[in-house]
């Protein structure tokens, strides 16, 4: 199946800098890559998602980027607040299934 | 208020007592999933179902069972539940069966199993 790498596990920026959060896949069927946040004792929820067929999508301070012959898409904050502080999860899907990423803590220092 | 639900929220049971977890949806979504998180290992998918009676196995489907009778109903039963299920669990449904479609989270249920 499915294998997704997400890296770092834990990052700090200070308020205001940007933070990158990256993440590789393994199948190359995989054309669907969402991107959720998770504050704490919160549900997971959807900030951006990303198909197969576009390489970049952007949403105010969030953007997505897509590689597909490199297998690997980045979440991209810019202009980070302290209410961005939460676990990031992306995950690839193919066909129903979702494979998700292991997590990224992010903490953003006032 | 458009939403999806679980009970218990909250669980703590003994090996090999049968227990079901429900979840709900009140949005006439085609698509529900089961999902467990486990501390470094994210959120792994268990079952899915794209529609009535029509279920299938996700990544980690071993120990559990789902059915999908009704359209706004997914249970997680585990038959006989062992200490390594231990995990916060989440429902999730989503319009339709398409993959594109946007997974709406329930509040989760964190169970132990002692």
């Amino acid at each position: 199946g499915e294998n997704v790498e997400q890296h770092p596990s834990t990052l700090s920026v200070q308020e205001g800098d940007s933070a990158v959060i990256k993440c590789t896949y393994s199948d190359s069927a995989s054309n669907y890559f969402p991107w959720y946040k998770q504050e704490l004792g919160k549900r997971p929820q959807l900030i951006i998602d990303i198909r197969s067929n576009v390489g970049e999508k952007k949403d105010q301070r969030i953007a997505v980027t897509l590689n597909k012959t490199a297998k690997h898409f980045s979440l991209h904050i810019t202009e980070t607040q302290p209410e961005d502080s939460a676990v990031y999860f992306c995950a690839a899907s193919f066909g129903n299934q979702f494979y998700f990423g292991t997590g990224t803590s992010l903490t953003v220092i006032p | 208020e458009a939403q999806v639900t679980q009970n218990p929220r909250y669980l703590i049971t003994v090996t090999g007592k049968k227990l079901t977890v429900t979840c709900s949806q009140n949005m006439n979504h085609e698509y529900m999933s089961w999902y467990r998180q486990d501390p470094g290992l994210g959120l792994r998918q268990i079952y899915y179902s794209m529609n009535v009676e029509v279920t299938d196995k996700g990544d980690v489907p071993e120990g559990y069972k789902v059915s999908r009778k009704e359209k706004r109903n997914f249970p997680l039963i585990l038959e006989s539940p062992s200490p390594n299920q231990t995990s916060l669990y989440f429902c999730a449904s989503a319009a339709s069966a398409s993959t594109y479609n946007e997974q709406f989270f329930g509040p989760g249920t964190r169970l132990t199993v002692l």
